[in-house]
């Protein structure tokens, strides 16, 4: 049974573009919340989606967007990157949250 | 909207020592509460999680952690630690479909 899968692995891009994340979910699984973990810190909460609607957000700006099918994989958009967006972003599957939840091993994404 | 404080951001110890990672969170409801594990270059693995029923919960690779309700503390433990048991906890509260964590506490265990 796969886990969650998260792609691409490593991902560097400059200033001012734009990128894509993309997460499947653990089978059975039809939530998928998404995390940033800069260097060094807890992971932080940007948005959780469910039946592909956005249910929870954190605190993070509008240039961070995101998208889930009807096969409940989920995609994660940042425009205008800074540089202070560099970081591990994990994507997280559940089906009920109180059972806890599934990560992905993440996407490292390096801005330059 | 709940928080979680882990108290110590890095805990060295020997192998074989016991060790504790601490915890406290804050929230006006009723919370669920876990311990994850992240070793480098890795996704979050669940170690243990209270929903509710005994204080005490037992987890993977001899951990155990107990909840307080009084003291909103939730600590993790472990009574004889490996090198392998080196890496990054990081405690978590859940609540209404929202997942917060810790700032984590790195774990190294020394021979």
């Amino acid at each position: 049974d796969a886990g969650v899968t998260q792609s691409p692995t490593h991902l560097i891009k400059t200033r001012g573009q734009q990128v894509t994340l993309r997460c499947s979910p653990k089978s059975g699984h039809d939530t998928v919340s998404w995390y940033q973990q800069a260097l060094g810190q807890g992971p932080q909460f940007i948005f959780q989606y469910y039946e592909e609607e956005e249910r929870q957000r954190g605190n993070f700006p509008d240039r961070f967007s995101g998208h889930q099918f009807p096969n409940y994989s989920s995609e994660l958009n940042v425009n205008a990157l800074l540089l202070g967006d560099s970081a591990l972003y994990l994507c997280a599957s559940s089906l009920q949250g109180i059972l806890g939840y599934t990560f992905g091993s993440g996407t490292r994404l390096t801005v330059v | 909207a709940q928080s979680v404080t882990q108290l110590d951001s890095q805990v060295p110890v020997f192998e074989e020592a016991p060790v504790e990672l601490r915890c406290n969170y804050s929230s006006s409801v009723s919370v669920y509460l876990f311990w994850y594990v992240q070793y480098p270059n890795q996704g979050l693995q669940l170690l243990l999680k209270y929903l509710s029923g005994s204080t005490l919960v037992k987890g993977i690779n001899g951990f155990e952690a107990e909840f307080n309700k009084s003291q909103t503390s939730f600590h993790l433990r472990k009574p004889s630690v490996h090198i392998s048991d080196t890496a990054e906890y990081f405690c978590a509260v859940y609540n209404n479909n929202d997942m917060r964590f810790g700032a984590g506490t790195r774990l190294t265990v020394k021979p």
